[in-house]
């Protein structure tokens, strides 16, 4: 079975900072990750998944996340946070084959002006 | 395109009586599925549709938790004698079936929730 950890519920950073939400997976066969983020009130949206190919992915609002099969990791990164980027974020993990997406329990992040 | 709703998006109710959730996923994705999320936590998957065919349950979906897909098109979750454990965030989501040699990487689509409180 595939699981995701994300280290910290609550992060908080200054607007312009450097953001870095971390997440790491179990999975005992290649796994695909996915980043969501919920706005309030708004259903999930997807930021980027990676699928095996390049283990650096881009994805939209300027995120990125590293696949590191060495350390597990598929942490989100921002180089300079907006108050805009305020919202909770997961990742997720699947597999091939598979048809649900497992979650992990969430990060909040705050941006501080 | 108008994206994946949700209705009621909110509903409060007495512990020992019936609720229905409906979701309209867009309209050409064959997959549907429910997820519910509780305060602080990601969502959990808890049943599966391709079309009208329900292809997965979770362990959540207690005997009182019953989802329907009749036409492939809309779905229903109902919960029966609803308990205040209930009370959580329904979530509904859609994609496509993926041809492509990621099978497993589909994207969904998600609503934006039916809010159960259950007093």
């Amino acid at each position: 079975a595939q699981s995701v950890t994300q280290l910290g519920s609550h992060v908080s950073v200054s607007e312009g900072a450097l953001v870095l939400l971390r997440c790491n997976y179990s999975s005992s066969v290649p796994p695909y990750l996915f980043w969501y983020v919920q706005y309030p009130n708004q259903g999930l949206q997807l930021l980027l998944k990676y699928t095996s190919a390049a283990t650096l992915v881009k994805g939209i609002n300027g995120f990125e996340a590293e696949f590191k099969k060495s350390e597990t990791s598929f942490h989100l990164t921002k180089p300079s946070a907006h108050m805009s980027d305020a919202a909770e974020y997961f990742c997720a993990v699947s597999v091939q084959g598979a048809q649900k997406l497992v979650f992990g329990q969430g990060t909040r992040l705050t941006i501080n002006p | 395109d108008t994206g994946v709703s949700q209705d009621p998006r909110h509903k409060i109710t007495k512990r020992g009586q019936n609720v229905t959730f409906r979701c309209d996923p867009i309209s050409e994705h064959n997959r549907l599925y429910w997820y519910r999320q509780t305060l602080g936590q990601g969502p959990e998957f808890l049943t599966y549709f391709q079309n009208e065919a329900q292809l997965e349950k979770s362990r959540l979906l207690s005997d009182r938790f019953s989802a329907e897909r009749p036409k492939g098109s809309f779905s229903t979750l109902e919960i029966q004698r609803t308990e205040q454990g209930d009370s959580a965030m329904y979530l509904c989501a859609s994609s496509s079936k993926d041809r492509s040699k990621y099978s497993g990487a589909n994207v969904l689509t998600f609503g934006a929730g039916s809010r159960l409180t259950v007093l």
